[in-house]
């Protein structure tokens, strides 16, 4: 089946240091999603990408959409200590009824 | 603002309990999703459904079976719990296919 893998596992940068995660999937993908999960909280969800090389930009932070739909980027500049959590992609592969299928998840450690 | 609610936030049972765990969504949602989250391996799903009394296997359905009596509600049952299904589980409800998912809290389950 569909698998999504995402790398590093953990980060831990300086405030002010950027930051970046990366998904790599098995097959093409239809969509990629992005959520971010504080640490106790439950996963929110930051944006979605759906075009072919798309670039997306939220203040801070930046997603970005193989051209192949195959990977996707997050990158925060400057990363501040809210930023700390773990960052999870989810490929949607077209399969039955729009099933996701997520990334093991980046957690982010910010030093202030 | 989209609400999804778990009926417990944790939870302690013993190996071979019948374990009920109630998830219900207050904005009209057709597909509800369950997933386990354990470190190192992301969210997992376990069920999801796509309407009322309509279920799909998800990718760990092994142990687990999941009711939608009602549009807004979704249950996950564990038969008979074993210590291997000691984990967080988040329920998801989004309203079409390629849409946000929207989580719950969690219920972080213990069986000992």
């Amino acid at each position: 089946g569909q698998q999504v893998m995402q790398i590093p596992q953990y980060q831990h940068v300086q405030e002010g240091e950027d930051f970046t995660t990366y998904c790599n999937s098995s097959t093409t993908l239809s969509n990629i999603q992005w959520y971010k999960q504080r640490p106790g909280g439950h996963p929110v969800f930051l944006i979605q990408l759906v075009k072919s090389g798309e670039v997306k930009k939220q203040k801070r932070l930046t997603f970005q959409f193989g051209e192949a739909k195959k990977n996707s980027s997050l990158h925060i500049t400057a990363t501040q200590t809210t930023d700390v959590g773990t960052y999870f992609c989810a490929g949607g592969g077209g399969t039955s009824y729009g099933k996701l299928t997520f990334g093991q998840g980046t957690i982010l450690t910010v030093h202030p | 603002d989209v609400k999804v609610t778990q009926s417990s936030r944790y939870l302690v049972k013993r190996t071979g309990e019948k374990v009920f765990l109630e998830c219900v969504q207050d904005m009209d949602h057709e597909n509800m999703f369950w997933y386990r989250q354990d470190p190192g391996l992301g969210l997992r799903l376990i069920y999801f459904s796509y309407d009322v009394k309509m279920k799909e296997k998800g990718d760990i359905p092994e142990g687990y079976s999941v009711s939608r009596e009602k549009k807004e509600r979704f249950s996950l049952i564990l038969e008979s719990a074993s210590t291997n299904q000691t984990s967080m589980y988040l329920c998801a409800s989004r309203i079409g296919l390629e849409e946000t998912q929207y989580f719950g809290p969690g219920t972080r389950l213990l069986v000992l």
